[in-house]
C-alpha cells in the first residue's frame, strides 16, 4: 500500500518567516495530495490539494509544489502568523476516497 | 451546515467494557470513514464506507472492534471489549464522490480506557 513521510515532525519559526514542510510517497499511481491543518481539540481541516497534472498551486500565503518524478510534495507558507501554529497533515491518494496521511508536523510560530 | 458530528465528545471506561462511538455525516455526502489518532502512529484509517457499505476494513486492529452504518446518516464504531491500548482520539469524517476527495473531519472522541 501507499506510504508517505513526512518531516520534520516539529518546527518552529519566527513570526513573519517562511515555514517548510517535506513529504514523499511511494505509490507512483498516487494522484491526489491534500494537506491539512489541525488546530488543538479539532479534527484535522482542509487547507490546500494538488492533482498530478500540477506542480505548483498557491493560495494566499500557503503554496504546495509537486515533483512527480521524485515522488515529493512540500508545503510552504510564508508571512507565517501566531495562528498557524497547528499541527499540518500531507496526504496521498489515488483517487476518490481512500486516503494515506502522514505523520504530521508540529509547527509553531513564535510571535 | 452543521458539519460532521461525533458523540461522545470525551469517554473513560474500564477495560473490558463495550465503547460505542457515533457519527452524523454531513448530509448529501456517500463516504465515511473511521479514523484513530494516537502519538506513535499518528491518523490511522479504521474503515471506510460508500452508499452505506463497508468497502476496505483492513484498517481494523482486530476482531474486537466493528462498525456499521446502517443509513446514510448515521454510522457507529463499537470496541468490544475495550482494552487500555485503544485509548486515542478517534475521528469520523465524510465526503462527497461527487464533488472530489476532500475528506471533512468531525471535532472527534477522545477515548481513555483505564
Amino acid at each position: 500500500g501507499e506510504n508517505v513521510e513526512q518531516h520534520p515532525s516539529t518546527l518552529s519559526v519566527q513570526e513573519g518567516d517562511s515555514a517548510v514542510i517535506k513529504c514523499t510517497y511511494s505509490d507512483s499511481a498516487s494522484n491526489y495530495f491534500p494537506w491539512y491543518k489541525q488546530e488543538l481539540g479539532k479534527g484535522p481541516q482542509l487547507i490546500i490539494d494538488i492533482r498530478s497534472n500540477v506542480g505548483e498551486k498557491k493560495d494566499q500565503r500557503i503554496a504546495v509544489t509537486l515533483n512527480k518524478t521524485a515522488k515529493h510534495f512540500s508545503l510552504h507558507i510564508t508571512e507565517t502568523q501566531p495562528e498557524d501554529s497547528a499541527v499540518y497533515f500531507c496526504a496521498a491518494s489515488k483517487g476518490y476516497q481512500k486516503v494515506t496521511f502522514g505523520i504530521g508536523t508540529k509547527l509553531q510560530v513564535i510571535p | 451546515d452543521a458539519g460532521v458530528i461525533q458523540s461522545p465528545r470525551h469517554e473513560v471506561t474500564e477495560m473490558g467494557q463495550e465503547v460505542t462511538l457515533r457519527c452524523k455525516p454531513i448530509s448529501g455526502h456517500n463516504s465515511l470513514f473511521w479514523y484513530r489518532q494516537t502519538m506513535m502512529r499518528g491518523l490511522e484509517l479504521l474503515i471506510y464506507f460508500n452508499n452505506n457499505v463497508p468497502i476496505d476494513d483492513s484498517g481494523m486492529p482486530e476482531d474486537r472492534f466493528s462498525a456499521k452504518m446502517p443509513n446514510a446518516s448515521f454510522s457507529t464504531l463499537k470496541i468490544q471489549p475495550s482494552e487500555p491500548r485503544d485509548s486515542a482520539v478517534y475521528f469520523c469524517a465524510s465526503s462527497s464522490g461527487l464533488k472530489g476527495e476532500t475528506q471533512y473531519f468531525g471535532p472527534g472522541t477522545r477515548l481513555l480506557v483505564l
